[in-house]
């Protein structure tokens, strides 16, 4: 069974850091691309980062771009996002999500809350 | 904005069949790349509904279809049932953007 299983969230000041990981399993982690969604209260899903199988390449969306590192483990099947330079905009509850063709596994989403 | 754009809200009776459209552009959904559904219940993760515009995962109920024409898309869900209220968002990628992933801005689905 695919599961995805975030952490790392929690309650961080402005400007401050976190990094959050996604623990893979139930399936070859390394033959996968990965995606960060976040989510913020009540709003969309707005897609922020990819890595691929190899860590090459790496996208990031406008809004984290230079705040934001996505990387991955592939002995240790797991994805990270370090997040730095964190303001208020970036509270969501942030997945990560395996790509093959679509998103087609997502974790259950970790809150990061960032206050002023 | 999303770059994709769904209404924000829909409605149907139990019984009923309601559409979900996608409006893309020339730049992602014209350009030719494939248009995926996702359901998300409230409080939980977004669930992949639709792939590659017309195939269901295993285990999703044929009452959920897909399509795709020219710059648009859209979601069908026949035979609404209550367990079907959630929000649903239309993805593709886009050709302009780094990165290329991109969302519709999501639909409520209200079961009356």
């Amino acid at each position: 069974e695919v599961q995805l299983v975030e952490s790392g969230g929690g309650l961080v000041q402005v400007g401050g850091s976190l990094r959050l990981s996604c623990a893979a399993s139930g399936f070859t982690f390394r033959s996968y691309s990965f995606n960060w969604v976040r989510q913020a209260p009540g709003k969309g899903l707005e897609w922020i980062s990819y890595i691929s199988g190899t860590s090459s390449p790496i996208y990031y969306a406008d809004s984290v771009k230079g705040r934001f590192t996505i990387s991955r483990d592939n002995d240790k099947n797991s994805l990270y996002l370090q997040m730095n330079s964190l303001r208020d905009e970036d509270t969501a509850v942030y997945y990560c999500a395996r790509q093959w063709l679509a998103l087609d596994y997502w974790g259950q989403g970790i809150l990061v809350t960032v206050s002023s | 904005q999303s770059v994709l754009t769904q209404p924000p809200s829909v409605s149907g009776a139990p019984g009923q069949r309601v559409t979900i459209s996608c409006a893309g552009s020339s730049s992602n959904i014209g350009a030719g790349y494939d248009v995926h559904w996702y359901q998300q219940l409230p409080g939980t993760a977004p669930k992949l509904l639709i792939y590659a515009n017309t195939i269901r995962p295993s285990g999703v109920p044929a009452r959920f279809s897909g399509s795709k024409s020219g710059p648009s898309a859209s979601l069908a869900i026949t035979g609404l049932q209550a367990e079907d209220e959630a929000a649903y968002y239309c993805q593709s990628y886009d050709s302009s953007l780094s990165g290329n992933v991109v969302f519709g801005g999501g639909t409520k689905l209200t079961v009356l």
